[in-house]
């Protein structure tokens, strides 16, 4: 089992839409938890972080289900900006600095 | 803002050749990383550093030396390129503060091995 799935799409949405995206993990010892987001040929940015209550940043909101080891993202009102691959990001347990990747998930917005 | 540059942007380089790849943060963070993207398989830690000329060995070091003499640069070595080492590489910056485990990404280097 990877350390990190995600559906790798990609999702085709129109403008405006709302779009979640979800994300499994398998160490149960992952504290920390983020977005990112990678643009065609570029390098992943920091998207959001990811906390137990959850959190929201504008049109973004993340949240985290330990119980279950899973990690989601909803875009709400979606922009043709937001086309990008989604990457899902865990710590490697504990106090670890060291964070595992998953293979992302590529959203594309059209008219 | 968290700056990561690479020294460059795309390399070319023959098979056997040795090939050095220099990333250099201006933030003082403790951590940096070296990561290769491959389509399919994500990012895929190679080395890591903690502290200046301390290192460890990522998932898939095979290959590949790094070096780090201060602070702020940290390189990756390929010892004899081979064409399997052609691969977007991304080195990445981030603090050791706890709870704060966020990475800075540098631009890329492209490298294609012939």
């Amino acid at each position: 089992r990877k350390e990190v799935e995600q559906d790798p799409g990609p999702f085709n949405v129109p403008e405006g839409a709302t779009v979640a995206f979800n994300c499994t993990y398998s160490n149960s010892a992952s504290q920390s938890f983020f977005w990112y987001r990678q643009d065609c040929r570029k390098e992943p940015k920091l998207l959001m972080s990811v906390y137990s209550s959850g959190n929201e940043d504008g049109r973004f909101t993340a949240q985290l289900n330990r119980a279950s080891q899973y990690i989601s993202l909803l875009i709400r009102d979606s922009k043709l900006s937001d086309s990008a691959t989604y990457l899902c990001v865990v710590n490697r347990g504990g106090t670890a600095s060291k964070l595992t990747f998953g293979t992302g998930t590529r959203l594309q917005v059209t008219l | 803002d968290v700056k990561v540059t690479q020294s460059s942007r795309y390399l070319v380089k023959r098979t056997g050749e040795k090939v050095f790849l220099e990333c250099v943060q201006d933030m003082d963070h403790e951590n940096m990383f070296w990561y290769r993207q491959d389509p399919g398989l994500g990012l895929r830690l190679i080395y890591f550093s903690y502290d200046v000329k301390m290192k460890e060995k990522g998932d898939i070091p095979e290959g590949y030396s790094v070096s780090r003499e201060k602070k702020e640069r940290f390189s990756l070595i390929l010892e004899s390129a081979s064409t399997n080492q052609t691969s977007m590489y991304l080195c990445a910056s981030s603090l050791s503060l706890r709870g704060l485990y966020e990475q800075y990404f540098g631009p890329g280097t492209r490298l294609t091995v012939t």
